[in-house]
């Protein structure tokens, strides 16, 4: 079975600071893996994801992730954060021929004036 | 276009009663799927249609959780006899197919069980 594991509940930066969530996956066979952001009172929408194309995925509102097979890790960054990505990130992911999304446990991102 | 809607945004019931929460997926899109999300438990699937396919219901917690899905589109999840356990946020998503098509998601319904 897949699972991904999001280190740290809370993360705090200064507008302008980098951002870094982590998050790292165990999976037995090649995975797919997404970033998503929730904002308050919303459903999640889908920052970016990795389907075995290239390794470094761009996505929206400035965020990227890097795939780390070898250190088995998808972690989501952005280099300068404003208050407006303030939110509620969750990584997931599934398999070839796996239908649903198996989701860490979330990273609430505080920003800071 | 539309993105997926779901009813009620917020449910009160006591413990004992039935409620059904319901999701109107994006026009055309074939997988639908179902999400439990509570604190200390994170996001949890609970179930899965695939068009005609009879449904992944592996997620469902007990015998008291059911879903269906009529014509395709329109999904209703059922939770009978509620607990106060079951007081969660329920997000239903869909995609145009399974695996690595994305996912999207309803603002969902936050259901309170006194």
């Amino acid at each position: 079975a897949q699972s991904v594991t999001q280190l740290g509940s809370h993360v705090s930066v200064s507008e302008g600071a980098l951002v870094l969530l982590r998050c790292n996956y165990s999976s037995s066979v090649p995975p797919y893996l997404f970033w998503y952001v929730q904002y308050p009172n919303q459903g999640l929408q889908l920052l970016l994801k990795y389907t075995s194309a290239a390794t470094l995925v761009k996505g929206i509102n400035g965020f990227e992730a890097e795939f780390k097979k070898s250190e088995t890790s998808f972690h989501l960054t952005k280099p300068s954060a404003h208050m407006s990505d303030a939110a509620e990130y969750f990584c997931a992911v599934t398999i070839s021929g796996y239908s649903t999304l198996t989701f860490g446990k979330g990273t609430m991102l505080l920003v800071s004036p | 276009g539309a993105g997926v809607s779901q009813s009620p945004s917020n449910k009160v019931t006591e413990k004992g009663k039935d409620v059904e929460l319901r999701c109107d997926p994006i026009s055309g899109h074939t997988a639908l799927y179902w999400y439990r999300q509570s604190l200390g438990q994170g996001l949890e699937f609970l179930i899965y249609f695939q068009g005609n396919s009879a449904p992944d219901k592996s997620g469902l917690p007990s015998d008291r959780f059911s879903a269906e899905r009529t014509g395709g589109s329109v999904s209703t999840l059922t939770i009978q006899r509620t607990q106060q356990e079951d007081s969660a946020v329920y997000l239903c998503a869909s995609s145009l197919d399974t695996g690595v098509e994305t996912q999207y998601f309803g603002p969902g319904t936050r259901l309170l069980v006194l």
